[in-house]
């Protein structure tokens, strides 16, 4: 059973930092990974995907990793923002069956100013 | 880009009551999922749909839950008497090839 972990929880840094947030998963048979962000009570929006064949994807300060092989997912934000202040959430797709989704618990990141 | 939509945004009920969640998924996908993620808690999957008939439902989706994609348009996801425990915020998505895309969601209020 796939099972997927956040480290850290939560995470407090000064604006202008770089940091690196952490996805690790038990079973690397996966299809893709898919990194989101959630603000309070708010839904979900798709910062990047990455497919089981690819090693990263870059959308603007953000960059994610995948290593299959050993489990694992880092999200690198770069010169952060107040702005980026919200939960971030990693879910990983199983490569058979219905392809459906298990999430990992998140980091509470705050960016201060 | 193309997007799942979800009504309501908001849903309060009474304990007992029935309550029918919508979704529209993107026109040209053959995949469907309900999530739910309750307050302070991770999402986790409730069941998914492809070719008119639930393919996998997790432990949570007992008998009290049922979907149905009733006009080739919308995606529903029926609570038959909510309980407290089923407040939550429940996300509807929809796959093409790879990709799930997500909806906004429906917060359930149930009191």
């Amino acid at each position: 059973k796939q099972e997927v972990t956040q480290i850290p929880a939560a995470l407090s840094v000064p604006e202008g930092e770089n940091l690196v947030l952490n996805c690790s998963f038990t079973d690397s048979a996966i299809y893709n990974l898919q990194w989101f962000r959630q603000d309070p009570g708010k839904g979900l929006t798709s910062l990047l995907l990455i497919q089981s064949s690819q090693r990263e994807q870059t959308s603007g300060r953000l960059n994610a990793s995948l290593d299959k092989s050993s489990g694992r997912s880092t999200l690198y934000i770069a010169a952060s923002q107040p702005g980026d202040s919200a939960t971030y959430l990693c879910a990983v797709s199983a490569t058979s069956g219905t392809y459906k989704y298990i999430f990992g618990t998140g980091t509470r990141l705050k960016v201060l100013a | 880009e193309p997007e799942v939509t979800q009504t309501p945004s908001h849903q309060v009920t009474q304990m007992g009551q029935e309550v029918i969640l919508r979704c529209v998924p993107i026109s040209n996908h053959l995949y469907f999922y309900w999530y739910r993620q309750i307050l302070g808690q991770k999402v986790e999957f409730l069941v998914s749909f492809y070719n008119n008939e639930i393919s996998e439902k997790s432990e949570i989706f007992d008998d009290q839950f049922s979907v149905e994609r009733p006009d080739g348009s919308n995606f529903t996801l029926k609570i038959r008497s909510t309980k407290l425990e089923d407040s939550a915020m429940y996300f509807c998505a929809s796959r093409g090839v790879s990709r799930q895309f997500f909806g906004p969601g429906t917060r359930l209020t149930v009191l």
